[in-house]
């Protein structure tokens, strides 16, 4: 089946904008995950859904950034007044659920560039 | 806090040789350790995991080793081959931090000919 897929791959846009990141899970994936990875680093996590309501935030860097599931499948991550610092690549991530040792499953990322 | 170091940040062997990536953790409670490759541009790719209540896995040419007293594990690739070409991660699963992973800043491993 299909693994997980994020859009758009790249995004450019200017300091101040906001700007919204798309995240499709494998189907029937409970818990989802948002990574944000700069250039020679690792993930570094942001944010944990499980169904619709966000388990763990504790990641968000600050009040401008913001994630939804509304339905408990599709996520979206919404970036506020985007800053240079905010350019990375945003990485989502699905498991069947967030029990026990289940895999987390990447999706190939969003590469964001703040101008 | 939660705190995984990786080293080395790069490693270059001939093909054939083996390669060993280490990984150290800071919370005594973690319980799991996956390891993921990720190609140049790609995503990142689940290679191997270990639970806490385990000391080594082996699957084919990849293994891992956990020392939960030293609170380190690493991760072992024999008879590379430029395939295995990549930057691995390693990862821990802090106790009470639900599913989520905290990463070590990667290992740029090169196979040559």
């Amino acid at each position: 089946g299909a693994g997980v897929s994020q859009t758009p791959s790249n995004k450019v846009t200017e300091k101040g904008k906001y700007v919204e990141l798309r995240c499709d899970p494998i189907s029937g994936h409970t818990a989802l995950y948002w990574y944000r990875q700069s250039l020679g680093q690792g993930p570094e996590f942001l944010i944990y859904f499980q169904g619709t309501g966000a388990a763990d935030d504790s990641g968000l860097p600050n009040d401008r950034f913001f994630a939804v599931r509304p339905e408990g499948s599709v996520s979206t991550l919404k970036i506020q007044r985007t800053e240079r610092g905010d350019s990375a690549v945003y990485l989502c991530a699905s498991s069947l659920t967030h029990a026990g040792y289940n895999e987390q499953f990447f999706g190939p990322g969003t590469r964001l560039t703040v101008l | 806090g939660e705190n995984v170091e990786q080293h080395p940040s790069t490693l270059s062997v001939q093909e054939g040789d083996s390669a060993v990536i280490k990984c150290t953790y800071s919370d005594s409670a973690s319980n799991y350790f996956p390891w993921y490759k990720q190609e140049l541009g790609k995503r990142p790719q689940l290679i191997i995991d270990i639970r806490s209540n385990v000391g080594e896995k082996k699957d084919q040419r990849i293994a891992v080793t956990l020392n939960k007293t030293a609170k380190h594990f690493s991760l072992h690739i024999t008879e590379t081959q430029p395939e295995d070409s990549a930057v691995y991660f390693c990862a821990a699963r802090f106790t009470g931090t639900a599913s989520k992973l905290t990463f070590g800043t990667g290992t740029r491993l090169q196979v040559t000919l």
